[in-house]
């Protein structure tokens, strides 16, 4: 069974700049994550989908991070503008359900703001 | 604010002694479950334990979890230096949509 895949798996860039994370979960995993991950702490939820909607978003900084599940597949993560305080591992998790057993994680992207 | 709460934040043994790590939470859960991430990867499951479970076993893997406590233990036994690596208890809680990440336990094994 192949994992989660993300990409890409580092970035630099200069605050105020935009970036993207992109998110393939494991096929037929119908719950998707986006963690934020600081260096030194335990990972941060962002964003939870079920297949293409939003479950929970609560802790997503709405002014500046978006993110979108099309067809209940495929996820991206976007920063716009980026601040220092970004600077983190953003971590994307699948599973089948909520209560079905543990997530699957990518290896992250490691973003650096400059 | 994050929902379980690891201890000891380190831990440094030799190669075959056992290491516990603890974890406490605060709300009433379904169930809590056991990570493992390795030094710029990501998050492996390793196991997880229901609210009606008292005590779990994977490999050289035990977990107990107490509800009326609030707390759940992680036992490696013997353990090697591949289980160098930092361990995160999480929780879903109960009528909720969320899991919930504690801060970690930071387990070095010397060889």
């Amino acid at each position: 069974e192949a994992g989660v895949a993300q990409s890409p798996r580092y970035k630099i860039i200069e605050k105020r700049q935009s970036v993207a994370f992109w998110c393939n979960p494991i096929s037929g995993h119908a719950t998707l994550y986006w963690y934020q991950q600081i260096l030194g702490q335990g990972p941060k939820l962002l964003i939870q989908f079920q297949n293409n909607g939003v479950v929970d978003d609560s802790q997503l900084p709405k002014d500046r991070f978006s993110a979108e599940r099309l067809k209940g597949v495929d996820s991206t993560l976007k920063i716009q503008p980026a601040k220092l305080e970004d600077s983190a591992v953003y971590l994307c998790a699948s599973s089948l359900g909520r209560g079905q057993g543990g997530y699957t994680f990518g290896s992250g992207t490691r973003l650096t703001v400059v | 604010s994050q929902q379980g709460e690891e201890d000891p934040q380190a831990l440094s043994i030799q190669e075959g002694e056992n290491a516990t790590m603890n974890c406490s939470y605060k709300t009433s859960i379904n169930n809590l479950q056991w990570y493992r991430q390795n030094s710029g990867r990501g998050l492996v499951h390793l196991i997880l334990i229901r609210s009606n479970e008292r005590e779990k076993h994977s490999g050289r893997l035990r977990v107990t979890l107490d509800t009326s406590k609030k707390s759940s233990s992680l036992l490696i036994t013997a353990s090697r230096a591949a289980d160098t690596a930092s361990y995160f208890c999480a929780t879903d809680e109960t009528g909720g949509f969320k899991t919930i990440f504690g801060a970690g336990t930071r387990l070095f094994v010397k060889a």
